[in-house]
């Protein structure tokens, strides 16, 4: 069965610094892996996807993240946080079963500080 | 507006109670999603529509809980004998191909349920 985990629940930023969330997952097969964010408010948005092609992914607003295979991670990354990138992130794996089911982390919510 | 569209976004409704959830999806997507979240967890699949037909319903929870889309087009969630468990933020998602892996799902802003 496919799962991830997403190792902080929240997760605390200056504006200007690198962002970090962590994100592992398991799958009985070659993933693919996704990145949504919630704004309040907002519908969910797709940031990135990762589907067995580069595994340095890049997504919209500055954010990228990584398929390591070895260490079953999917980490995503920013260089420098803006405030507005202060949101909720989900980690999200393909079921593989069924186009439509996606299975969800239970999210890192980013703060962002002056 | 363009967008995933869901009514209403708010309802509070008594324990036992019936109730209709609306998705109107983005213009042309075939597919159509939905998902629930409770508090502090991420979404919950429970639904997926290719066309008029439920391609996969394995994350209905129970028999309470049925989903319609019958020109292809707008669906509604329906719940029956709601209970308190039952609340949460049911969200819908559409997509312009097959599903995830191949086109982008877009999201609605939700439907926050309430059951007292």
């Amino acid at each position: 069965a496919q799962s991830v985990t997403q190792l902080d629940s929240h997760v605390s930023v200056s504006e200007g610094t690198p962002v970090l969330l962590r994100c592992n997952y398991s799958s009985s097969y070659s993933p693919s892996l996704f990145w949504y964010v919630q704004h309040p408010n907002k519908g969910l948005q797709l940031l990135l996807k990762y589907t067995s092609a580069a595994t340095l992914v890049k997504g919209i607003n500055g954010f990228e993240a990584e398929f390591k295979k070895s260490e079953t991670s999917f980490h995503l990354t920013k260089p420098s946080a803006h405030m507005s990138d202060a949101a909720e992130y989900f980690c999200v794996v393909s079921s593989g079963g069924s186009q439509g089911n996606l299975i969800f982390g239970k999210g890192t919510k980013l703060s962002v500080k002056p | 507006g363009a967008g995933v569209s869901q009514t209403p976004s708010n309802k509070v409704t008594e324990k036992g109670k019936y109730v209709e959830l609306r998705c109107d999806p983005i213009s042309g997507h075939t597919a159509l999603y939905w998902y629930r979240q409770s508090l502090g967890q991420g979404p919950e699949f429970l639904i997926y529509f290719q066309g008029t037909g439920a391609a996969d319903d394995s994350g209905l929870p129970n028999d309470r809980f049925f989903a319609v889309r019958p020109e292809g087009s707008v669906s509604t969630l329906k719940i029956q004998r709601t209970e308190r468990g039952d609340s949460a933020v049911y969200l819908c998602a559409s997509s312009a191909q097959g599903g995830p892996l191949t086109g982008e799902l877009f999201f609605g802003e939700g439907s926050r349920l309430t059951v007292l």
